[in-house]
């Protein structure tokens, strides 16, 4: 079973700032690797799915890099709408486990 | 509207049941695998369970196995989730989420419904 550990587990960041999260899965795996963002009293939205690709209507700033058990979401300018929680998912095992989270709240 | 709509929810007894729906609309359910995530109250998301999509694989979380069972009604457009022997730490907001064809992961998700496990 595959485990997802996220860190920083909470970042205060400005407007405009270039923010970074990583996540390390327990051991080396494939690209079967999603973020979603998350706010409060809502579902998960996918952001990036399959390490790198770019869901769907996600502006470019959100973007996805990594291998074998070290992953990142970088976002290159943050926006005010981008304040809110981020996970992780491996969805390389049948058990599709998420990483406990980022949260990205205001400096 | 392709939408996924979660009910069942409430307050139950430890060691009660409790039984979670989730309709979906407006897109071809049966072809479609599904898996349950839940959320306790400030904390992160965790895979419960999922379910091919014609009902034939199945897989569970360790923390509901045993306990929790899913299933589906492909005649209906629905999927549900029998949760019996309920804990403290069941507590949680249940979401109903839709694994994507292809390459994406989870890309359509409920509302949520909750579920509160107390005395």
């Amino acid at each position: 079973d595959i485990q997802m550990t996220q860190s920083p587990s909470t970042l205060s960041a400005s407007v405009g700032d270039r923010v970074t999260i990583t996540c390390r899965a327990s051991q080396s795996m494939s690209s079967w690797l999603a973020w979603y963002q998350q706010k409060p009293g809502k579902a998960p939205k996918l952001l990036i799915y399959k390490t790198s690709s770019l869901e769907s209507g996600v502006p470019s700033r959100f973007s996805g890099s990594g291998s074998g058990t070290e992953f990142t979401l970088t976002i290159s300018s943050l926006q005010p709408d981008d304040f809110a929680t981020y996970y992780c998912q491996q969805y390389n095992s049948y058990s599709r486990n998420f990483g406990q989270g980022t949260k990205v709240d205001i400096k | 509207e392709v939408q996924l709509v979660e009910s069942g929810g409430g307050l139950v007894q430890p060691g009660g049941s409790l039984r979670l729906s989730c309709a979906a609309s407006g897109f071809g359910f049966s072809s479609y695998e599904m898996n349950w995530v839940r959320q306790a109250p400030g904390k992160g998301l965790e895979w419960v369970s999922y379910i091919s999509s014609g009902g034939g694989t199945i897989y569970y979380a360790d923390s509901v196995k045993g306990r929790f069972t899913i299933s589906r009604d492909n005649a209906e457009n629905s999927l549900h989730l029998q949760m019996n022997s309920l804990r403290a730490e069941d507590t949680a907001v249940y979401y109903c989420a839709r694994r994507a064809k292809g390459e994406r992961p989870f890309d359509l998700w409920g509302q949520g419904t909750l579920v509160i496990v107390s005395s």
